[in-house]
This record gives C-alpha cells, sequence and structure tokens, in this order.
C-alpha cells in the first residue's frame, strides 16, 4: 500500500522569501502525485499534479514540484511567498489502479511572517 | 455557485446522538468520498461510492455509515455519536476520466461533547 510523509508539521517564513515544502512517497511503481493546498474555513483546491512526463510541475498560484524518483520525493516549492499563502498543504498519492483513491500525508501548515 | 456543498457547515452535538452530514455535487461526477481530517493526520477515507448501487468502506469506516441517495447527494452517518469522531470532514468527487483528482466541499466541522 502507498503512504505520504509530510517531515514539516509547521513552517515559517518571511513574506518574499522562498518556500519549499517537502513531500516523500512510499509506492512501487510510478505514482500519480498531487498537492492541495486547505486556506482557513475553505476545502482543498489543487495546487498541481504530476501523472508523467516533465518531472518540473507548474502550478496555479505561483507554484511548482518536482518529482524526484531517486528521493521518492515531490517537493512543492515557490519563489516568493505572499501573505495569502498562509494556509495547510497536502502532498498526495494516487496508486496506478481503479478507483482514483488517493492518499494524503499529515499536512504541513504554512505561516507567513509580515 | 460551489460545485460540492456540504450541510450543516458546524454541528455541535452530544455523545450518542445521530448525525447526519449531507454532501450534494453539480458536477455530474459518479464518485463520490467522504474523509475526516484530524491535525497531524491528514485527510482519511471513510467511504466512498463509485456509483448509486456502489457502497465501499475506507480505511476507517467503523462508527460510521453511508447513504448514496442520487448520482449527487451522498450522506454520512453517525448512529451514536462519540467524542473521538470530533473532526473536519470533508465530502470529494472524482471523473473516472480525470484520473485520481479529486474536488472537495467546504467540510462540515463537528464536535461531539
Amino acid at each position: 500500500a502507498q503512504s505520504v510523509t509530510q517531515p514539516d508539521i509547521h513552517i515559517t517564513v518571511s513574506e518574499g522569501a522562498s518556500l519549499e515544502l517537502r513531500c516523500n512517497y512510499s509506492y512501487g511503481a510510478t505514482p500519480y502525485l498531487f498537492w492541495y493546498v486547505q486556506s482557513p474555513g475553505q476545502g482543498l483546491q489543487l495546487l498541481l499534479k504530476y501523472f508523467s512526463g516533465d518531472t518540473l510541475v507548474q502550478g496555479i498560484k505561483g507554484f511548482e514540484a518536482e518529482f524526484k524518483r531517486s528521493q521518492s520525493s515531490f517537493n512543492l516549492r515557490k519563489p516568493s511567498v505572499h501573505w495569502s499563502d498562509a494556509a495547510e498543504y497536502f502532498c498526495a498519492v494516487g496508486a496506478n489502479n481503479a478507483g482514483n483513491m488517493l492518499t494524503f500525508g499529515g499536512g504541513t501548515r504554512l505561516m507567513v511572517k509580515p | 455557485d460551489a460545485d460540492v456543498t456540504q450541510t450543516p457547515r458546524n454541528r455541535i452535538t452530544k455523545t450518542g446522538k445521530r448525525i447526519m452530514l449531507e454532501c450534494s455535487q453539480t458536477k455530474g461526477h459518479d464518485r463520490m468520498y467522504w474523509y475526516r481530517q484530524d491535525p497531524g493526520l491528514g485527510l482519511r477515507l471513510i467511504y466512498y461510492s463509485f456509483d448509486v448501487k456502489d457502497i465501499n468502506k475506507g480505511e476507517i469506516s467503523d462508527g460510521y455509515s453511508v447513504s448514496r441517495q442520487a448520482q449527487a447527494k451522498f450522506s454520512l452517518s453517525l448512529e451514536s455519536a462519540i467524542p473521538n469522531q470530533t473532526a473536519l470532514y470533508f465530502c470529494a468527487t472524482s471523473d473516472p476520466g480525470l484520473v485520481h483528482e479529486q474536488f472537495f466541499g467546504p467540510g462540515t466541522r463537528l464536535t461531539v461533547l
């Protein structure tokens, strides 16, 4: 069975600084990988996804993520954080079988200092 | 209007009460899911349904039941609520053509006293 680890429970960065959120997965084959964001009081919104091809994927709101098979990682990055990026971020993995099933990591809460 | 809606958005109840959380969607998706979110644990799957006649248990189904009344409606029930069911509950939908991508409702915050 697949699993996802987000090692950082909380991260605080200054506005304008760069950001990297870590995600490590465990799955025997090439996974489908996702990053979702949950703003306060909101549901989860898809930031970006990786299925195949170019290992650097671009998403909404200026986010990008890089799939590294050798490290079983799919880290999320943003070059310059805005105060509105404060939220909780979830990495998820989908197995290559029927059902559109997702396994989520525990989440990383991002706080942005002015 | 939101594609996936959940009612109520907040609910406080007492131990032993029966509670129903409702989810409706206008996306036309066949597949629907119920998750609960607890701090540090991410989202865990409670039940999922691939169509009106197909209901499946997820990772943590004990203490919960579901009903798929129509393609657009999927309800989650707590037959006898207990305090450790206090959590944020999310409904989600997906389409087989959009591999694994799920669309989430705004969540229901449930507190069991």
